[in-house]
């Protein structure tokens, strides 16, 4: 299986401050990940995939970028709605597997 | 407007077999264009994708559960299954069906709210 491995765990933010997570694969995955958001209570939902492509209905303060092995999702003004755990997740190779998130908190 | 929802019983008991079902509605299940998938989520385990399913039947399984794992669709009742035998505490878990573009299948377009499973006696 493909380890994704994510950093930091968690980070303390505030609003308006650049975040940037990364997530890296155990072996090249070329452009296969995806990221998604999940809130309390909530399902995972669909920010990023194929690295850099911005689901429809996104922010666009939200980008990704990387290739190979290693990933960062940036949120470029970080809002009040975005506090929540971010996952990475390979869709190169069956099983698809994902990151253990990062928590993002004020 | 796409809906996905789980069911199924709230609680297993150990060394039997979990089954839910994902009912969907306002999207086709025949569509030749998605799969169907489930994946769960435990605080042990993260995010798991355990499989998924085309409406032609066509099945595709986590090799980490496949040995315990059927997954079946029912066009008919716009419906599909999974089933997960011999359970043990380690397969409590919130449980999540989700549509997925045949085009890019390992993305999980759309998920359902989830069902809590727990496996207790």
């Amino acid at each position: 299986d493909i380890q994704m491995t994510q950093s930091p765990s968690s980070l303390s933010a505030s609003v308006g401050d650049r975040v940037t997570i990364t997530c890296r694969a155990s072996q090249s995955i070329s452009k296969f990940l995806n990221w998604y958001q999940q809130k309390p209570g909530n399902a995972p939902h669909l920010l990023i995939y194929a690295s850099s492509s911005l689901q429809s209905g996104v922010p666009s303060r939200f980008s990704g970028s990387g290739s190979g092995t290693d990933f960062t999702l940036t949120i470029s003004s970080l809002q009040p709605e975005d506090f929540a755990t971010y996952y990475c997740q390979q869709s190169h190779t069956t099983p698809w597997t994902f990151g253990q998130g990062t928590k993002v908190e004020i | 407007q796409l809906q996905l929802h789980e069911s199924g019983p709230g609680l297993v008991k150990p060394s039997e077999t979990l089954s839910l079902t994902c009912t969907v509605s306002g999207g086709s299940i025949n569509s030749t264009n998605h799969y169907w998938g489930w994946i769960r989520q435990s605080p042990g385990k993260g995010l798991e994708w355990i499989a998924s399913i085309y409406f032609s039947g066509t099945a595709y399984y986590n090799p980490s559960l496949k040995s315990r794992v059927i997954v079946s669709v029912d066009t008919s009742q716009s419906q599909f299954s999974l089933r997960l035998s011999s359970v043990t505490a380690a397969d409590s878990a919130v449980y999540y069906c989700a549509r997925q573009p045949r085009a890019t299948a390992g993305i999980f377009l759309f998920w359902g709210q989830g069902t809590l499973v727990t496996v207790s006696s």
